[in-house]
């Protein structure tokens, strides 16, 4: 079982509406990422927390806002999507950015309406 | 732009035979490279590969890296139907902008 927990495992919400994607480690990690991978594609970078500050944001349209409450939970808010956005959202961590190995959670999988 | 070129694309062997999946790479500042299996969601981390020649090795897996022509295998023995998977590379930079870059990935599929 990964130690990587996200919520919903599936969610599918209209273009207008506003949901959060939610991530979880008590690994002790330092950074946590979110992915985005459509089918058949490799996993895509999206954000960077390092210590719980936002240090990469692979020029993400605005419709998706990160938040790191603290340093073990990792959100992902999402308002106004479009139907291509509809993918499964990966979230991972590692013991701190940099350190290559990377433990995903199971993934959300979105639709868009 | 770091660039990472997986083959095959997808790969149907027998159970029991052994397959060779490859990775090439072209990035600035290589740092790390990163075997991980996805089977229907989270990818699953196999190997890290920092220096060239060396190998590792997890029971039937092994993989080696050739940090001079840029390029990794992974190996698996005598395969199983468990191994059916996607394979995934990724290669890390050490550019003052740590992230990974992933390839395409193989799909290996193992018959009975």
């Amino acid at each position: 079982d990964t130690e990587v927990t996200q919520t919903p495992k599936h969610l599918v919400m209209g273009m207008t509406n506003k949901k959060s994607l939610k991530c979880e480690q008590h690994m002790g990690h330092r950074a946590m990422y979110w992915y985005k991978q459509k089918a058949k594609k490799p996993p895509e970078l999206m954000f960077v927390y390092s210590y719980e500050k936002l240090s990469i944001n692979e020029s993400v349209p605005s419709r998706f806002s990160p938040e790191c409450p603290n340093s073990s939970l990792l959100n992902l808010h999402l308002h106004a999507l479009q139907p291509e956005d509809s993918a499964l959202y990966l979230c991972a961590s590692s013991l701190n950015r940099g350190t290559g190995e990377l433990f995903f959670g199971e993934g959300s999988r979105l639709t868009v309406l | 732009e770091d660039k990472v070129v997986q083959s095959p694309l997808s790969l149907v062997v027998h159970e029991g035979d052994t397959v060779t999946l490859n990775c090439s790479y072209e990035v600035t500042n290589f740092r790390s490279l990163l075997w991980y299996k996805q089977e229907k969601k989270a990818p699953t981390f196999l190997f890290m590969l920092t220096s060239s020649g060396i190998e590792k090795k997890s029971g039937r897996l092994s993989s080696i890296l050739d940090k001079k022509e840029l390029f990794s295998i992974l190996n698996i023995t005598a395969t199983q139907t468990g191994d059916s998977a996607v394979y995934l590379c990724a290669v890390e930079s050490n550019f003052g902008n740590e992230k990974l870059t992933f390839g395409t990935g193989t799909r290996l599929t193992i018959i009975p």
